[in-house]
């Protein structure tokens, strides 16, 4: 079966500190990459997302993540984090057919 | 401009009662889908649609029921609850004959079962 790992689940960063997140996945077609966000207390936002071409796509407020087919990796990357970044960030994985698969998800914490 | 609407935000049920959970969106979707949210475990697809009249079983289907009368709705059936379904549930549309994985969420709806 198809899965997502998130290697964080909880990560605390000072601002301007730098970001990574990990995220691999289990499937050898295909895929479609996904950075998802979530605010306390909202819905999930898409970050950025990953089709073909370039394997460095860049998203919103600053985020970026690379695709490295040979490690079944897409990292979340942001050079220097905010206090605003607190939130909960998801990879998800769509492989094949009409499932998106999410990982467990990592909670940022950023301190002021 | 809303996109993706849920209801009710909250509900509290008791161990047996039924309910539905309510799904609209408005962006002529023809993908609809419903997950549950808990600690420590992601988002889970419960049931999805890719049109009018067709569903699908996701990853933890049981003790669920879809319908899909029109494009717009997809509403979620309880029909005995369970405590173990205390969770957050969110509702998820996408682009269905072209569809890329990428979803636009509802806010989502908390239930908790005593």
């Amino acid at each position: 079966a198809q899965s997502v790992s998130q290697h964080n689940h909880h990560v605390i960063l000072s601002e301007a500190a730098s970001l990574e997140l990990g995220c691999n996945y289990s499937y050898g077609g295909t895929v479609n990459l996904f950075w998802y966000v979530q605010y306390p207390g909202q819905h999930l936002q898409l970050l950025l997302k990953y089709f073909s071409g370039d394997p460095l796509v860049k998203g919103i407020k600053g985020f970026e993540a690379e695709f490295i087919k040979s490690k079944f990796s897409f990292n979340l990357r942001k050079p220097s984090v905010q206090w605003s970044d607190t939130a909960e960030y998801f990879c998800a994985v769509r492989a094949g057919g009409f499932k998106t698969i999410f990982g467990a998800g990592t909670r940022l914490f950023v301190k002021a | 401009n809303a996109g993706v609407t849920q209801t009710p935000k909250f509900q509290v049920l008791k161990t047996g009662q039924s309910m539905t959970l309510q799904c609209a969106q408005d962006m002529n979707h023809e993908y609809m889908s419903w997950y549950r949210q808990d600690p420590g475990m992601g988002l889970r697809l419960i049931h999805y649609s890719v049109g009018a009249g067709i569903t699908d079983q996701g990853e933890v289907p049981n003790g669920y029921n879809v319908s899909r009368s029109t494009t717009e709705d997809f509403p979620l059936r309880l029909l005995s609850a369970a405590p173990s379904q205390t969770s957050v549930y969110f509702c998820a549309s996408g682009q269905g004959t072209t569809f890329t994985g990428e979803l636009f969420f509802g806010e989502g709806s908390r239930l908790t079962v005593l």
